[in-house]
C-alpha cells in the first residue's frame, strides 16, 4: 500500500523558473493538503482540497497554484520561483482527523 | 499571535525519566486535537488523538484543558527512540480535515 506518493524528493530551481510538485494518494481520501515547513515555523498550510474539483487557499497561498481533477492527485505548481520559496514541502491526505504525509520535497531556489 | 504555540525545547531527558510539555491554542472553537511525531528530516506521523477525558496509549498520556485552551503530552519511562519533535495539531473544523493547524513542535532528546 503506497499511501501518499510525493515527487520529486529534491529539487533546485533558479529564480523565475516554474515547476510542479506531484502528489498522489491511493487511500480514496477526500481531503488533501499542501504544507511548507520552515525552521521554527512549523507546517503552514498552502492550499487544500475537500474533494475533486474543490480547492481553497490556506495560510500562505501566494505564488502557488493547485488543482484537483481526480480524487487521487493534487499537484502543486510554483508559478515563478523565488528564494523565499526555499522550504520543505509536504503533501498530505486526511481522513477523520489523521493526516498521512508524503515523504516531502526539499526545494532550493537560487 | 500564532494559532498553535509550543515550547520549542529541546527537552533533554535521561532515559527512563518522565517528560511533559504543553501546547496552547488560540481558537476556542477548535474541535479536534492531536499529537504528531516528526523524526529528523522525515514526514510527520500521528502519535495519538487527544480526547476531552484524557487518553493514554502505552507510555504516552495526552490531556485536553478546554477552559485554559491547552493540550499536554506526557511520556513515561522515556526511551532513546522517543527522541523526536512532537507537533501539536488542532482542527477548528473549518475546511474539514484538510485544514489542520500545526504548532512549530517541541524537540525531545532522550539521553543514555
Amino acid at each position: 500500500n503506497a499511501g501518499v506518493t510525493q515527487t520529486p524528493k529534491f529539487q533546485v530551481l533558479k529564480t523565475g523558473q516554474s515547476m510542479t510538485l506531484q502528489c498522489a494518494q491511493d487511500m480514496n481520501h477526500e481531503y488533501m493538503s499542501w504544507y511548507r515547513q520552515d525552521p521554527g515555523m512549523g507546517l503552514r498550510l498552502i492550499h487544500y482540497s475537500v474533494g475533486a474539483g474543490i480547492t481553497d487557499q490556506g495560510e500562505v497561498p501566494n505564488g502557488y497554484n493547485v488543482s484537483r481533477s481526480t480524487t487521487e492527485d493534487f499537484p502543486l505548481r510554483l508559478l515563478s520561483a523565488a528564494p523565499s520559496q526555499t522550504s520543505v514541502y509536504f503533501c498530505a491526505s486526511s481522513y477523520s482527523g489523521e493526516a498521512f504525509f508524503g515523504q516531502g520535497t526539499r526545494l532550493t531556489v537560487v | 499571535r500564532k494559532e498553535v504555540e509550543q515550547d520549542p525545547g529541546p527537552f533533554n531527558v535521561p532515559e527512563g525519566a518522565t517528560v511533559a510539555f504543553n501546547c496552547t491554542y488560540s481558537n476556542s472553537a477548535s474541535q479536534s486535537f492531536f499529537w504528531y511525531r516528526q523524526d529528523c528530516r522525515k514526514e510527520p506521523k500521528l502519535l495519538m488523538s487527544v480526547y476531552s477525558s484524557g487518553n493514554e496509549d502505552g507510555r504516552f498520556t495526552a490531556q485536553l484543558n478546554r477552559a485554559s485552551q491547552y493540550i499536554s503530552l506526557l511520556i513515561r519511562d522515556s526511551k532513546l527512540s522517543d527522541s523526536a519533535t512532537y507537533l501539536c495539531v488542532v482542527n477548528t473544523g473549518l475546511g474539514g480535515w484538510g485544514k489542520l493547524q500545526f504548532g512549530a513542535g517541541t524537540q525531545v532528546v532522550v539521553t543514555p
